[in-house]
């Protein structure tokens, strides 16, 4: 089954952009993936699947700050003009036949 | 509006039972595939179990077969987790989560917190 593979924590300035990764194991590079943001104490949010052509869409009411791009086995996420809200853990996630894996998370600080 | 509501939560003994419920509304229920989907504290999200929209399809992660069961009554708008012999790393936020049409979760619950505990 496919792994998912996140760095555990990122920061960057408020107003500034960042760009969060999420890296398919070997064998899985071509698979679909999907980002959710989580904030403290909230229900998880989707924001986008992303395909590894680099295409993705995003979910309703998803801000144009939020964007996705691909590279081989690597998901991207980027999110630019921060804001403190997006303060929040990152979590991609794939599925297959039979199971459904999510990455560790990323914790984004907004300094 | 897209809404699921979980319920059933609480604090349980080791080796004992609880059964989680998610009520859904906003939506057709009976054509939707749904998962349930756990945080335990300090810790990630764990896919724990996927139940197809007639349930005629059922998986679980490694972690919970033989003690989880998920099961769906597509009458009453509901996804259900059964959980026996429960043990101390089950303590979690359980999240009922729907699956898009194009295989991703799109939507989230609220979550119910179980505690395993003596």
């Amino acid at each position: 089954q496919p792994v998912l593979t996140q760095s555990s924590s990122a920061s960057a300035s408020l107003g500034s952009s960042v760009k969060l990764t999420c890296t398919l194991s070997s064998g899985h590079s071509s698979y679909i993936i999907a980002w959710h943001q989580h904030q403290p104490g909230k229900a998880p949010r989707y924001l986008m699947k992303l395909e590894g052509s680099g295409s993705y869409n995003k979910g309703s009411g998803v801000p144009d700050r939020f964007s996705g791009s691909s590279s081989g086995a690597d998901r991207y996420l980027t999110i630019s003009n921060l804001q403190s809200e997006d303060e929040a853990d990152y979590y991609c996630e794939t599925w297959d036949s039979n199971t459904r894996v999510f990455g560790g998370g990323t914790n984004l600080t907004v300094l | 509006e897209v809404q699921l509501v979980e319920s059933g939560g609480g604090l349980v003994q080791p080796g004992g039972s609880l059964r989680l419920s998610c009520a859904a509304s906003g939506f057709t229920f009976r054509i939707y595939e749904m998962n349930w989907v756990r945080q335990a504290p300090g810790k990630g999200l764990e896919w724990v179990s996927f139940i197809s929209s007639s349930g005629s399809s059922i998986y679980y992660a490694d972690s919970v077969k033989g003690r989880f069961t998920i099961s769906r009554d597509n009458a009453k708008n509901s996804l259900y987790l059964q959980m026996n012999s429960l043990r101390a790393e089950d303590t979690a936020v359980y999240y009922c989560a729907r699956v898009s049409g194009e295989g991703s979760v799109d939507y989230w619950g609220q979550g119910t917190l179980v505690t395993v505990s003596s």
